[in-house]
């Protein structure tokens, strides 16, 4: 079994400056892949930024990067330069391969961007 | 990637009253999944299709059903909703070179 948990239900920011959101993870597969998606308000939930766990190099698109320790079995999310856009429910997934890609959820941190 | 159409975006019926939430996908890939999301909670897998190969949660209420006659399209059937089933439900399916989802707009249930 596959589990997510994200220990931050809400979180804030000010416009213009940096937040981290966390997530744990524990799988008992060594190749396995995580991802942070991105729920707005009564929206469609997109994807944020990927980690495949084989790779060292932490991913990073744009504003948004990720710390990935795969020991700690942590993956945390980082957005910088927040912007009022990025108010959403963040949530963390992990999908330890296999046929069918079933995806797992931690149950969301909703970040607040404030003005 | 795929893009996931559902259909309708918000859906209003009466208790006890089947209903059928549709989805379909533009490029034919295997596998697609139905999520049930709850006012500010993660989304919960209830059922996923590989193939024609039908899988149901282990504790995916019998009230809820699936068909998939093809490969781009998929249903959900709710044969008699509960006030306890209003929620929002998320059709996905894999994304192309990854092993993320590409999720549908998601189509918001509501029982009266």
């Amino acid at each position: 079994a596959q589990t997510v948990t994200q220990s931050q239900p809400e979180m804030s920011v000010q416009e213009a400056e940096t937040v981290t959101l966390s997530c744990t993870y524990d799988t008992s597969e060594n190749n396995y892949y995580l991802f942070w998606y991105k729920q707005p308000p009564s929206r469609q939930m997109i994807l944020v930024i990927r980690q495949e766990a084989y790779k060292q190099q932490n991913a990073t698109e744009n504003r948004f990067s990720v710390n990935f320790q795969k020991a700690a079995k942590s993956f945390s999310l980082k957005i910088s330069d927040s912007q009022l856009g990025d108010t959403a429910m963040y949530f963390c997934a992990l999908n330890s391969g296999g046929s069918n890609y079933k995806l797992t959820f931690g149950k969301g941190t909703l970040l607040t961007v404030n003005p | 990637d795929a893009m996931v159409i559902q259909n309708p975006r918000y859906q209003v019926t009466q208790f006890g009253k089947p209903v059928t939430l549709s989805c379909s996908q533009t490029l034919n890939h295997n596998v697609m999944y139905w999520y049930q999301q709850k006012s500010s909670q993660a989304p919960k897998l209830l059922f996923h299709y590989y193939d024609k190969d039908f899988n149901n949660e282990a504790d995916t209420p019998d009230n809820f059903q699936s068909r998939r006659p093809n490969t781009s399209f998929c249903f959900l059937d709710i044969r008699s909703p509960g006030l306890g089933d209003a929620a929002m439900y998320l059709c996905a399916t894999k994304m192309s070179g990854s092993y993320g989802y590409t999720f549908g707009s998601g189509t918001r249930l509501t029982v009266v």
